[in-house]
């Protein structure tokens, strides 16, 4: 959707290496969030941010990390990438309050092997 | 913590069938509901939300919802199919600024 970007589209990356996926928007929306969407499970939410250097954890957060150090940015970390990564991530936005529902990004399809 | 259960994993229908896809959720406070469809290789958008007022939501392409406040349930429903609904369709709850999804529910239409 306009407005949000998530970058790479596609990774391939070997067992142990650490990899950074970006999530940009231009809404100067509050609200950012990252969801993994497995077959089976659904969307998962891994961390969150309500705020620039506000961040907390979803239900599925162990072996990740996340930064926001600008409005505009989310970025999602895997320290040491496992298979278990393997996985589609979704990047979303919001704002606060009122009638707002939530845009998703094209999503990042990782691949760890 | 919030909470969402989609009862039909795989739902298989024929051109111009009626729909109605189950949702469950669990939620202690006041309620946003929504449903998102994600077309084969797409990302999600967003069908319809519910807020509050009218129970009864018209969303996009001839899709409504129904909330139910006593039954935890925010059913999806459309009254006559097409081959392109084939989709995954997901329901969601948002609490404490946090939007938990169910499982999904994958829906192929047969021509």
């Amino acid at each position: 959707d306009a407005g949000i970007t998530q970058s790479p589209r596609h990774k391939v990356t070997e067992t142990g290496t650490p990899v950074t996926l970006r999530c940009h928007q231009t809404e100067n929306h509050r609200y950012m969030y990252w969801y993994r969407q497995d077959p089976g499970h659904g969307l998962r939410l891994i961390h969150y941010s309500y705020g620039v250097k506000d961040t907390d954890k979803g239900e599925v957060s162990d072996g990740y990390s996340v930064s926001r150090s600008k409005t505009e940015d989310f970025l999602l970390t895997l320290e040491s990438a496992t298979s278990s990564q393997t996985s589609v991530y979704f990047c979303a936005i919001t704002e606060r309050g009122g009638n707002y529902g939530y845009t998703f990004g094209s999503g990042t399809r990782l691949t760890v092997v | 913590a919030q909470s969402v259960s989609q009862h039909n994993h795989h739902v298989i229908l024929s051109e111009a069938a009626s729909l109605e896809l189950g949702c469950n959720y669990s939620y202690g406070g006041t309620v946003n509901l929504f449903w998102y469809v994600q077309y084969p290789g797409q990302h999600l958008q967003l069908l319809l939300k519910y807020f509050s007022g009218d129970p009864l939501v018209k969303g996009i392409k001839g899709f409504e919802a129904e909330f139910i406040k006593s039954k935890f349930s925010f059913n999806l429903r459309k009254p006559s199919v097409q081959w392109s609904d084939t989709a995954e369709y997901f329901c969601a709850v948002r609490g404490n600024e946090k939007l938990t999804f169910g499982t999904g529910t994958r829906l192929t239409i047969i021509p």
